[in-house]
């Protein structure tokens, strides 16, 4: 596709039910970022792939979090144990891989978001 | 820790006004600095990019700028149109590449 896609776009669940968000990046992006934003709240970082691999999982605000990316394009955000607070939309991000030596970062270009509720 | 804050939060213009979108950042090292739009329920689409050793960037009527020293980046929008309502926000890249946004200034252009 031409640009970043995310699935599904809404979801309703109950309280303690686990729930998986997809995210698919432009074709031939190798960085993929999760965010998440709350009402009124800018986005904030959740975790960052290069590649399969998780460089930054920083942004994970606990174990019931948790993503994976295993051929190294297509993401699934996955949330345990729901809870009222995870209420959100969930962003994904990809970019082309960065250019090191401090002299030029990529794009970050997003997709439509998924809006989460727990019920 | 990087603290990004965009001002005003809301901000109502009358159509064909030239407006400028204030942000500042406490944290100079940065890669990058994204200028994005974000239409109510939607995801947020790119406006424009400046990298570090720049000092602005230019799309049709859009105008960013971008001073490290002082912290400070503007967005200018020349002649508004009531297509340019949405919220606007600035993202600062540094660290592993990952974005930190301020919280967005609604922009609201009356026809």
């Amino acid at each position: 596709g031409a640009g970043v896609s995310q699935t599904p776009s809404n979801k309703v669940t109950e309280k303690g039910k686990y729930v998986e968000l997809r995210c698919d990046p432009i074709s031939g992006h190798t960085a993929l970022y999760w965010y998440r934003q709350s009402l009124g709240q800018g986005p904030e970082f959740l975790i960052y792939f290069q590649g399969t691999g998780a460089a930054d999982d920083s942004g994970l605000p606990n174990d019931r979090f948790f993503a994976v990316r295993p051929e190294g394009s297509v993401s699934t955000l996955k949330i345990q144990r729901t809870e009222r607070g995870d209420s959100a939309v969930y962003l994904c991000a990809s970019s082309a891989r960065p250019i090191g030596g401090g002299a030029r970062y990529n794009e970050q270009f997003f997709g439509p978001g998924t809006r989460l509720t727990v019920l | 820790k990087q603290e990004v804050t965009q001002i005003p939060a809301a901000l109502s213009v009358p159509e064909g006004e030239n407006l400028v979108l204030n942000c500042s950042f406490t944290d100079s090292a940065i890669y990058n600095l994204q200028w994005f739009r974000q239409d109510p329920g939607k995801g947020l689409t790119s406006l424009l990019l400046i990298q570090s050793s720049q000092r602005e960037q230019t799309s049709g009527r859009l105008n960013a700028s971008l001073d490290k020293s002082s912290g400070r980046s503007t967005l200018y929008i020349a002649a508004s149109q009531p297509g340019d309502s949405a919220t606007y926000l600035c993202a600062l890249g540094a660290g592993s590449y990952q974005l930190t946004f301020g919280k967005g200034t609604k922009l609201s252009v009356i026809p």
